[in-house]
This record gives C-alpha cells, sequence and structure tokens, in this order.
C-alpha cells in the first residue's frame, strides 16, 4: 500500500468548475507538498504545507494533521489548469509521493 | 535566467553503457535532490542532498550515484545502464525544507 494515496486519478471538469482533489497519508509528516506536472512534463511546486491553509490566486490547499488529509481546491477552473497534480510527503528524510490526479478542463 | 538546468535534455544510448546527467541551480539553495518518474508517470526520489547530508532512497541500484563538485551542482552517474533504467529524471533544489524547484526533466532511453 503506498504511503500516500490521492482521489480521484482522473478528473473531468467544464470551464469555471470548483474542483477538488484529495490526498491522504499514512506517515508522520513535517510537510506536505502539492505538485503540478504540465503535459509537457515540467514540474511546478505549488504549496508546502505543515498545517492550516494557503492561498496563491485561484488554488488553495489545505491540510489536516489529525486526519492525515490535505486538499487542493482550483476555484473557477480554466483549461489551462490541465495538468498532472501530485501530492507528497516528506516524512523523517524521506519524500513519498502520492500517484497523481489527472486533470482536464474542458472549455 | 535563476533556474534549474539539466542537461542533456534527452539521451538515448545502449544498454550496459555508464552515462552522467548534470544538474546546475543559481538560486542558492542548499539542498538538491534526483528523481525518477516512469513511464507510469510514477515519480520517486532517488536522492536529497546538501553540503551535509547525502540521503539515499535504499531502493536505488548502486549503480546510481550522485557527485557534487559544489553546491550548485548534483550531476547522477549511472553505470551499466538497464532497459529498467528509461525514465525521465528530475533534478531539484530547495533551501532547506522550503517548496522545490524542478529542472524540465532528462528522457532517457535505453536501446
Amino acid at each position: 500500500k503506498n504511503e500516500v494515496e490521492q482521489s480521484p486519478q482522473n478528473l473531468t471538469a467544464q470551464e469555471g468548475e470548483f474542483i477538488t482533489i484529495n490526498c491522504s497519508y499514512s506517515v508522520g509528516i513535517s510537510a506536505l507538498h502539492w505538485l503540478q506536472q504540465h503535459p509537457g512534463g515540467g514540474i511546478v511546486s505549488l504549496f508546502m504545507l505543515s498545517s492550516g491553509k494557503k492561498k496563491h490566486g485561484r488554488l488553495i490547499a489545505t491540510i489536516n494533521i489529525q486526519e492525515k488529509h490535505s486538499s487542493l481546491h482550483i476555484t473557477a477552473s480554466h483549461p489551462r489548469d490541465s495538468a498532472v497534480y501530485i501530492c507528497a510527503v516528506r516524512s523523517r528524510a524521506q519524500f513519498y509521493f502520492g500517484t497523481g490526479t489527472s486533470l482536464t478542463v474542458i472549455p | 535566467d535563476t533556474a534549474v538546468s539539466q542537461t542533456p535534455k534527452y539521451l538515448v544510448t545502449q544498454m550496459g553503457n555508464d552515462k552522467s546527467i548534470k544538474c546546475e541551480q543559481n538560486l542558492g539553495h542548499d539542498t538538491m535532490y534526483w528523481y525518477k518518474q516512469d513511464s507510469k508517470k510514477f515519480l520517486k526520489i532517488m536522492f536529497s542532498y546538501n553540503n551535509k547530508e547525502l540521503i539515499i532512497n535504499e531502493t536505488v541500484p548502486n549503480r546510481f550515484s550522485p557527485k557534487s563538485p559544489d553546491k550548485a551542482h548534483l550531476n547522477l552517474h549511472i553505470n551499466s545502464l538497464e532497459l529498467g533504467d528509461s525514465a525521465v529524471y528530475f533534478c531539484a533544489s530547495s533551501h532547506g525544507p522550503q517548496p522545490q524547484h524542478f529542472g524540465d526533466g532528462t528522457r532517457l532511453s535505453i536501446l
């Protein structure tokens, strides 16, 4: 069983919809990362969280340490948000990655 | 430009060869990483390194070795390449535990 589980695996949304991607983890962590990988392959770090909530533009990330759960929300989704979103956690000196959520936003 | 840069972008070589992938960051970060992304797009950390500590993922074969000539560089050497080494390799850097900046990846194909 993977230390980090994401859901859904695939997500298709209409432009403008509110999107939520979930991440659950089973190890003790010092930080959780949300990454975005574009179809061209480049990876961008969106957020690093250790508690609470962070917002950047239309993106919001939350984490509940007690429940070992994080969510990534996208408001007013746009086709350019189409990408794979990856949840990763740092546990001691190791990183564990989810398998990613492939998001397609249709105009 | 400030960035993490990897070379080459594409590497095609035969089984059994030894190859290196270079990574340089000019962000002043103190920690660098190598990741492997397999054909199923699953990302896995291989190494993390700062000037004090090299942390190796125990699942990484010892044919893979990181070499850091200085804080701004972490090169990846691979000996006796195997078919299963075909993947995209990403370098990244960060300042301590802060968010990482990723290179564009090196696509390695073994014939």
